[in-house]
């Protein structure tokens, strides 16, 4: 099945840096998310992006899908960024496959 | 407000019972999901609805259970055979189910076996 692989696993930030998260998919995808799941667990939907470049407030998302991979981008970060990143693709049907996440904490 | 409910928050099971994990949405999606996710890990699919009355096995689905005889939702059981229950479970529902759909997320249910 589809491999789905996220860099780093651990990030820690000054409050205000900005930051890249890496997303690499080993097949097609017909469906690619990327989630924020804050400390107390809820998931939170940020960008549907199977292709191409999305931006909202200081996130923007890119996925270059004939290269299979997706890159979240943090700019201006905050405490409230902290929480677990996953990236979550889907290749056909109904089953959607998820990374191991990357962990940010955002230091005030 | 529209959205997906989890009860209860969490929950403490003592080995060899039988528990359930209440899910309900009120966003008229017809898809709905249990996942397990583990400390450190990803999400796992335990099982999968598209419709109500039907539902398919996820990759982790031995020792659990599902119904969905209402739209609205989508209870999980875990049986007394799983044999390492403790673990986060969240729900989810999306609007068709179809590999373009987006999913959103319950608040999830932390179940702990004593």
């Amino acid at each position: 099945g589809i491999q789905v692989e996220q860099s780093p696993p651990d990030l820690i930030l000054q409050e205000g840096a900005n930051s890249t998260l890496r997303c690499n998919f080993s097949d097609s995808v017909n469906n690619l998310q990327w989630f924020h799941q804050n400390p107390w667990g809820q998931l939170i939907n940020l960008f549907y992006i199977p292709s191409g470049t999305k931006q909202n407030g200081r996130l923007s998302a890119t996925t270059v899908a004939t290269e299979r991979y997706s890159l979240l981008y943090i700019s201006s970060s905050q405490t409230t960024d902290s929480g677990v990143y996953f990236c979550a693709v889907n290749t056909g049907g109904f089953k959607t496959i998820f990374g191991a996440g990357t962990r940010l904490f955002v230091k005030a | 407000d529209g959205g997906i409910t989890q009860s209860p928050k969490y929950l403490f099971r003592k080995e060899g019972q039988n528990v359930t994990l209440s899910c309900e949405q009120n966003l008229n999606h017809d898809a709905m999901y249990w996942y397990r996710q583990d400390p450190g890990q990803g999400l796992r699919l335990i099982y999968y609805s598209q419709i109500v009355n039907d539902f398919q096995k996820g990759d982790i689905a031995e020792g659990y259970s599902v119904s969905r005889e209402k739209k609205e939702s989508f209870p999980l059981t875990v049986t007394s055979a799983q044999k390492n229950p403790t673990a986060f479970y969240l729900c989810a529902s999306a609007n068709g189910g179809t590999s373009t759909d987006t999913q959103y997320f319950g608040p999830g249910t932390r179940l702990t076996v004593l």
